[in-house]
């Protein structure tokens, strides 16, 4: 399964709402996680399901979507949500990230 | 505190092998499944395999990239998971993470909640 992630990268600035998306190649339900990668640390999970957000996560991040199409919402961007997301889907092997999206300030 | 912890890694020739081993605490081990993921410099993430918990059976899934070089295997009663390289490629060169999947029967989600630090596996 392929997932293709957009954009890239996106530029904000702080208080600004921003959208990613995700596009799978085939349905694969509501199957699918958002991750936020800092570098040199390790990735961390920020929502299963599509839309579960995972404990200690703050409510600024929210997700949405089932099917093919996937959305990661951040409102209100604080300095330290400048970093790099990605989509996984976890519907079937092998599972596949997303290409990821670096959010800049 | 649920941790894992990579070690295991270095600098390796082409063609030879690697082990890396990934030790967990503060959670019952057996219970979950575990994934390798791998970053290559300048790349995004790339999932590499995973293997079941024993009550599923313990076996493995692997992606096409790494199947028949790399395996994984566990030991619940060292609570620590392996990955083995063998015939290691330039393009095996990244830093591998330790996950934990989240699945359980009484939460049938899966995806990817603790992670280890990381490990760097230069090939060259």
């Amino acid at each position: 399964i392929q997932m293709a992630q957009s954009p890239s990268s996106l530029s904000a600035s702080i208080g600004d709402t921003v959208t990613i998306t995700c596009r799978a190649s085939q349905d694969i339900r509501n199957d699918l996680g958002w991750y936020q990668h800092k570098t040199g640390k390790a990735p961390k999970l920020l929502i299963s399901g599509a839309s579960s957000l995972q404990s200690g996560v703050p409510p600024r991040f929210s997700g949405s979507g089932s099917g093919t199409d996937f959305t990661l919402t951040i409102s209100n961007l604080q300095p330290e949500d400048f970093v790099t997301y990605y989509c996984l889907q976890d519907y079937s092997f092998p599972y596949t990230f997303g290409q990821g999206t670096k959010l800049e300030i | 505190e649920e941790r894992l912890a990579d070690s295991g890694g270095g600098l390796v020739q082409p063609g030879q092998s690697l082990r890396l081993s990934c030790s967990a605490s503060g959670f019952t081990f057996g219970d979950y499944g575990m994934t390798w993921i791998r970053q290559a410099p300048g790349k995004g993430l790339e999932w590499v395999g995973f293997i079941r918990r024993k009550q599923l059976g313990g076996t493995t899934e692997h992606d096409a990239s790494v199947k028949g070089r790399f395996t994984i295997s566990r030991d619940d009663s060292k609570s620590i998971v392996y990955l083995q390289m063998n015939s290691l490629k330039i393009e095996d060169s990244a830093v591998y993470y330790c996950t934990r999947n989240s699945w359980q029967p009484s939460n049938p989600i899966d995806a990817f909640d603790v992670w280890g630090q990381g490990i760097l596996v230069t090939v060259s």
